[in-house]
C-alpha cells in the first residue's frame, strides 16, 4: 500500500467547510484512496473512497488531483460531532488474501470549534 | 440495522485467566478481522479470516487465538492474558474480493489485564 502523509492536526469553525489534505505521491494506478474517521475511541467509520474521479456522498466529498498524488476530504458544513481523527488510506481494492487489511497511519486530528 | 457487535465492551481481568471477546456481524460478510489499538502505535491487525474455517495471522498474533466456525462470528481468545495485552480491541468485517468497498468496525472492547 502506498504511503500517505497527513497533517497531524487541524482546526475548523463549526458550520464551515473542513478541508483535510492527504499526500500519496507513490500511489499506483490500481490503488484507491479511502477515508475513515475515529471519534474518540469508537470503532473507525468509513467515510468515502475514490480512484481518480471526484466522489461525493451524504457525509463528504473527495477531491483527487489529476496526477493522483494528493487528495482532499471535504466536510461541507462541519459540526462539533465531526471532531475526530481522520485517516487517509491508499490501497488496492481487492487482494486475493487478507482482503480487508487496513494500514492506519497517524491521521489528522480535526477539532471543530464553536 | 447492519452492524458489528462486540462483547464485553469493558473487561478488567487478572494475569493468566482465560477470556474470550466475542464478535458478531449481521451483514453476511466473508472477511473478519481483529485489531488492537495502543497509544502511539495506532491500529494493528491481530488475526483475520477470509471465510469460515479460514484464519491467518496478522501483524501481532502472539498471545491470541481465533476461530471461525460460523460466518457471522469471530471470537478472540486470550488463553493466558498478560498485562501487555491491555488495549482497546476492535473487530471488523467486510465483503472480500471484488465486492470489497468498506470495512465495518465494532464499538470496541477495552481490556485491562492486571
Amino acid at each position: 500500500d502506498a504511503k500517505t502523509t497527513q497533517p497531524p492536526s487541524m482546526d475548523c469553525a463549526e458550520g464551515r467547510a473542513a478541508n483535510l489534505p492527504c499526500n500519496h505521491s507513490t500511489i499506483s494506478g490500481n490503488e484507491y484512496v479511502y477515508w475513515y474517521r475515529q471519534i474518540h475511541s469508537q470503532g473507525p467509520q468509513y467515510i468515502i473512497h475514490g480512484l481518480k474521479n471526484n466522489e461525493t456522498n451524504e457525509m463528504a466529498s473527495l477531491i483527487i488531483t489529476e496526477d493522483r498524488k494528493s487528495s482532499t476530504l471535504i466536510l461541507p458544513h462541519a459540526t462539533l460531532r465531526d471532531t475526530a481523527v481522520y485517516y487517509c488510506i491508499v490501497r488496492v481494492k481487492w487482494r486475493s488474501s487478507n482482503t480487508g487489511k487496513l494500514i492506519f497511519g497517524q491521521g489528522t486530528t480535526l477539532q471543530v470549534k464553536p | 440495522e447492519a452492524q458489528v457487535t462486540q462483547n464485553p465492551r469493558y473487561l478488567i481481568t487478572v494475569t493468566g485467566k482465560k477470556l474470550t471477546v466475542t464478535c458478531s456481524q449481521n451483514m453476511n460478510h466473508e472477511y473478519m478481522s481483529w485489531y488492537r489499538q495502543d497509544p502511539g502505535l495506532g491500529l494493528r491487525q491481530i488475526y483475520y479470516s477470509m471465510n469460515v474455517e479460514v484464519t491467518d495471522k496478522g501483524d501481532v498474533p502472539e498471545g491470541y487465538k481465533v476461530s471461525r466456525k460460523e460466518k457471522r462470528n469471530f471470537p478472540l481468545i486470550l488463553e493466558s492474558p498478560s498485562p501487555n495485552q491491555t488495549s482497546l480491541y476492535f473487530c471488523a468485517s467486510s465483503f472480500s474480493g471484488p465486492s470489497y468497498n468498506e470495512q465495518f468496525f465494532g464499538p470496541g472492547t477495552r481490556l485491562t489485564v492486571l
